[in-house]
């Protein structure tokens, strides 16, 4: 399987502090996405690193690709209440045809 | 409206009864994916349409499962005599061009098979 793996499975942290997230995968890939999940709606994108670039910042977040590693870490600086959510990776292979994603990390973060 | 949408929001059926469920995508969003999520668990992918191209069926689970997309728009996911473990929630995305970039996703169906 080409499933990406992310871990920890579960992460609480306090308001304020950084929470980190990794995801390992198996199979050279054309890009890496992260998505975000609210309990009960769908997914939406956070971001997009290709197999090309190392690191990606937006706003609060920061994507590393390791692709020797086959590994990407998401960081979520300075975390809120509101940032509690499943977090998931994905990857794309280069025939772009499917977007194997991961079993999620649940992050809480606690007022 | 500008994002993707489905129908119904939930669905609840008796054990071998057939289901529909649909999904509206992004006006010229030419990839359109389906994937089963189940409780606390990944996405699985299911099945995918780019274009006028014959659709990747790779992950269907069963022949008991089939999906069409009419005009290169609209799409429906058919489950035929519903099982309990298809109970999830069918979740749709769309995308633009070839399928590598950023997907938008519905809402889900909820499907809950008594």
């Amino acid at each position: 399987s080409q499933q990406g793996e992310e871990d920890p499975q579960a992460l609480s942290i306090q308001e304020g502090e950084n929470a980190t997230m990794n995801c390992s995968y198996k199979t050279s890939i054309n890009n890496l996405q992260w998505y975000r999940q609210n309990s009960g709606r769908g997914l939406v994108h956070l971001i997009l690193i290709r197999s090309n670039e190392r690191e990606k910042h937006s706003g609060r977040l920061r994507v590393t690709l390791d692709t020797s590693k086959k590994s990407s870490s998401l960081l979520i600086t300075a975390s809120r209440a509101a940032d509690t959510a499943s977090y998931f990776c994905a990857t794309v292979v280069n025939t772009g045809n499917q977007f194997y994603f991961g079993t999620g990390t649940s992050l809480t973060v606690i007022p | 409206g500008a994002g993707v949408s489905q129908s119904p929001s939930n669905k609840v059926t008796e054990k071998g009864k057939d289901v529909e469920l649909r999904c509206d995508p992004i006006s010229g969003h030419t990839a359109l994916y389906w994937y089963r999520q189940s409780l606390g668990q990944g996405l699985e992918f299911l099945i995918y349409f780019q274009g006028n191209s014959a659709p990747d069926k790779s992950g269907l689970p069963s022949d008991r499962f089939s999906a069409e997309r009419t005009g290169g728009s609209v799409s429906t996911l058919t489950i035929q005599r519903t099982q309990q473990e298809d109970s999830a929630v069918y979740l749709c995305a769309s995308s633009l061009g070839l399928g590598f970039g950023e997907q938008f996703f519905g809402p889900g169906t909820r499907l809950t098979v008594l």
